[in-house]
């Protein structure tokens, strides 16, 4: 089966930390995505990356970075995190567009609640 | 601007009745469009899709959607809900020749007994 999985389902970190949130597709996907999900707001796009090394800002960039070093792994940072950060982040893989993107979608990760104290 | 506005965010109904989650679209080019459910604690599903060719496709679960390419809608309906089908359902659409999803607000579906 295959998958898109977040190494943590929940995490808590301190106002100011260095915050990384892992994801790691198995499926051999080029696009990778990070969104944000906060309740009567939706999907929100943060960054995606369509190749390695590969980065584009999505809608709400402000306040993260991304890292993709490998093509299986797509990093989500949060340089200095605040409590405004605290939200669900899902992060989504696909294959690089033509009749496999439009059939298959994206899938999704499990996500990884961030609580920021 | 490009969008998706989903009219209701919450739809209370009771078991074995109809429902109908509204979505509604805006784009000048065409483009596919998709409904994702959201599972209590679980990441997004594609629960089915409109790509081209007839207007009304439905899910291996009992749910239907309609392209109304006048009206830029893709309402998704079920004639008899269970209990099963609580979720939040996202709609979603991609322009032909794009990458991006753009997803809607979510609609909760909450079925009692």
């Amino acid at each position: 089966d295959v998958k898109v999985t977040q190494s943590s389902r929940y995490l808590v970190k301190r106002t100011g930390e260095k915050v990384f949130l892992e994801c790691v597709q198995d499926m051999d996907h080029e696009n990778m995505f990070w969104y944000r999900q906060d309740p009567g707001l939706g999907l929100r796009l943060i960054y995606f990356s369509y190749d390695v090394k590969m980065k584009e800002k999505g809608d709400i960039p402000e306040g993260y970075s991304v890292s993709r070093e490998k093509k299986e792994r797509f990093s989500l940072i949060l340089e200095s995190a605040s409590t405004n950060q605290t939200s669900m982040y899902l992060c989504a893989s696909s294959i690089a567009g033509g009749t496999g993107l439009i059939n298959y979608g994206y899938t999704f990760g499990s996500g990884t609640r961030l609580t920021v104290v | 601007a490009q969008s998706v506005t989903q009219l209701d965010s919450q739809v209370p109904v009771f078991e074995e009745a109809p429902v109908e989650l509204r979505c509604n679209y805006s784009s000048s080019v065409s483009v596919y469009l998709f409904w994702y459910v959201q599972y209590p604690n679980q990441g997004l599903q594609l629960l089915l899709k409109y790509l081209s060719g007839s207007t009304l496709v439905e899910s291996i679960n009992g749910f239907e959607a309609e392209f109304n390419k006048s009206q830029t809608s893709f309402h998704l309906r079920k004639p008899s809900v269970h209990i099963s089908d609580t979720a939040e359902y996202f709609c979603a659409f991609m322009n032909t020749g794009f990458q991006k999803l753009v997803f809607g607000t979510g609609t909760r579906l909450l079925v009692s007994p």
